[in-house]
């Protein structure tokens, strides 16, 4: 199985600054057929269900922000969250789909500082 | 508008069996992989099964292999998880996702609110 490990496991940013979240697999995700990283990123707040952001790695999910944004290729990924807003607070997990079972990272929970 | 809509949630013995349903509607769902997510109280997140659109291969986290089923009924739009066997850690918020294509090696797109399902004596 491929083990997704997010860092760190908590984050405080002040309005406004800028947060980065890693997430590290245990194999590369990379398909090299069609040169696609199989891996999401998801922002869940308290009492919600998940919510997709990023796929592809890098592709912004519809009516998701800009100030969102993920980047990396093969076994090391990042999510960036370029100006950080109140409504950013929120637990943030990293999914790889490149191979069953499609595991998901730890999660990260996203504060204000 | 995109709607998937859990039940069959609730209380049942350790050894029991319980279905879930995931009523879908707002899309083509039999043009889709439809996914269970679960989330334990207080954890993370942890994936449970896929089902393909096209060709209805399915996939199973190790955790739940055996004992769990997935199924669609493409004329109901309608996903289903059969879990047999249940043990205490199987109690979670249980969720049902939509692929983001019809491919299973695809992300989850729109998820549902989540049922609880609750394995306790």
């Amino acid at each position: 199985d491929i083990v997704m490990t997010q860092s760190p496991d908590s984050l405080a940013v002040s309005l406004g600054e800028r947060a980065t979240i890693n997430c590290k697999s245990s194999q590369s995700v990379l398909y090299s057929s069609n040169n696609e990283n199989y891996l999401a990123w998801y922002q869940q707040k308290p009492g919600q269900p998940p919510k997709l952001l990023i796929y592809w790695a890098s592709t912004r999910e519809s009516g998701v922000p800009d100030r969102f944004s993920g980047s990396g290729s093969g076994t090391d990924f990042t999510l960036t969250i370029s100006s950080l807003q109140a409504e950013d607070v929120a637990v943030y997990y990293c999914q790889q789909y490149y191979s069953s079972p499609y595991t998901f990272g730890q999660g990260t929970k996203l504060e204000i500082e | 508008e995109v709607q998937v809509l859990e039940s069959g949630g609730g209380l049942v013995q350790p050894g029991g069996s319980l279905r879930l349903s995931c009523a879908a509607s707002g899309f083509t769902f039999s043009s889709y992989a439809m996914s269970w997510v679960r989330q334990a109280p207080g954890k993370g997140l942890e994936w449970v099964s896929v089902i393909c659109a096209n060709n209805y291969n399915t996939y199973y986290a190790d955790s739940v292999k055996g004992r769990f089923t997935i199924s669609r009924d493409n004329s109901k739009n309608t996903l289903y998880l059969q879990m047999n066997s249940l043990r205490a850690e199987d109690t979670a918020v249980y969720y049902c996702a939509k692929g983001s294509g019809s491919s299973c090696y695809s992300s989850s797109g729109y998820w549902g609110q989540g049922t609880l399902v609750t394995v306790s004596s």
